[in-house]
C-alpha cells in the first residue's frame, strides 16, 4: 500500500468556478478525515467519515462544500462557486477507529482561486 | 474543546545544536498528544503520539517529547539537529470521544544554520 492519495495535488482555478478534489485512503482504514490548511497556519478540521456515514462537520464547512465518500473508500471533496478565500492546502488523512488514533496523512491538494 | 497553544513560531538554530519545540494544550479530559513534521508542499508526518504510558516519548529521526500533565505540556525536543530537520512542527492533541480528529496547533518553523 502507497499510503494516502490525493488528486489533484496543485489546482488552480477561476472565482465562481467548481472545484473537485479526490482523496484514496489506506486500503484497510475505515476512517477518513478532511482539514484545510492556509498558509503559515495549522491544518483546520472539516469533517470525517466512518465508513460511507459522515459523522461530523466542522462549521468551516459552509454549503458550498460537500464531502462525500459513496461506498466507504475514496472519498470526494467539492466546492461549488470558489472564492479567493477558498485558497488552502486540502489534507486528507486516514485511520482505524480504535486502532493507536494515528491518522495518516495524504500529501494535500493545492488549491489557488484567481 | 480543546485547544493547542505552540509558543514559539519561528526557531532558528545552528546545525548540531539542540532544539526544543514548545506546546501546550488545553482539554477538560484525558487526551492523546501528536507531533507532526511537515516538508514544504508535503503532507504531514507522524513524528511520535503519546496515548498512555511513559510520559517519555521517543520518536523518529531522534526527536522525543515529554508529556507533563500538571502543566498541560507536550514539548518536543532533539539534542542535535541536522539541515534536513529543517521544516515547520505541528503539535496535535485528539480524544477517543472525538473520533480522534486532530486540533493543531499554529505550527513552529524551524530552520537549521550551518
Amino acid at each position: 500500500d502507497t499510503g494516502v492519495s490525493q488528486d489533484p495535488r496543485h489546482k488552480i482555478t477561476k472565482r465562481g468556478q467548481n472545484v473537485t478534489f479526490r482523496c484514496d485512503p489506506i486500503s484497510e482504514h475505515n476512517r477518513l478525515y478532511w482539514y484545510r490548511q492556509t498558509l503559515g497556519q495549522g491544518p483546520e478540521f472539516l469533517t470525517y467519515f466512518q465508513n460511507e456515514a459522515q459523522l461530523e462537520k466542522s462549521r468551516l464547512l459552509s454549503d458550498r462544500f460537500s464531502a462525500e465518500r459513496p461506498k466507504g473508500s475514496f472519498s470526494t471533496l467539492e466546492i461549488q462557486r470558489t472564492e479567493q478565500g477558498d485558497s488552502a492546502m486540502y489534507l486528507c488523512a486516514s485511520s482505524i477507529r480504535d486502532r493507536d488514533t494515528e491518522a495518516f496523512f495524504g500529501q494535500g491538494t493545492r488549491l489557488t482561486v484567481v | 474543546a480543546q485547544s493547542v497553544t505552540q509558543l514559539d513560531s519561528q526557531v532558528p538554530v545552528f546545525e548540531e545544536a539542540p532544539v526544543e519545540l514548545r506546546c501546550n494544550y488545553s482539554s477538560s479530559v484525558s487526551v492523546y498528544l501528536f507531533w507532526y513534521v511537515q516538508y514544504p508542499n508535503q503532507g504531514l508526518q507522524l513524528l511520535l503520539k503519546y496515548l498512555s504510558g511513559s510520559t517519555l516519548v521517543k520518536g523518529i529521526n531522534g526527536f522525543e517529547a515529554e508529556f507533563n500533565k500538571s502543566q498541560t505540556s507536550f514539548h518536543l525536543r532533539k539534542p542535535s539537529v541536522h539541515i534536513s530537520d529543517t521544516a515547520e512542527y505541528f503539535c496535535a492533541v485528539t480524544y477517543k470521544a472525538a473520533g480522534n480528529k486532530l486540533t493543531f496547533g499554529g505550527g513552529t518553523r524551524v530552520l537549521v544554520k550551518p
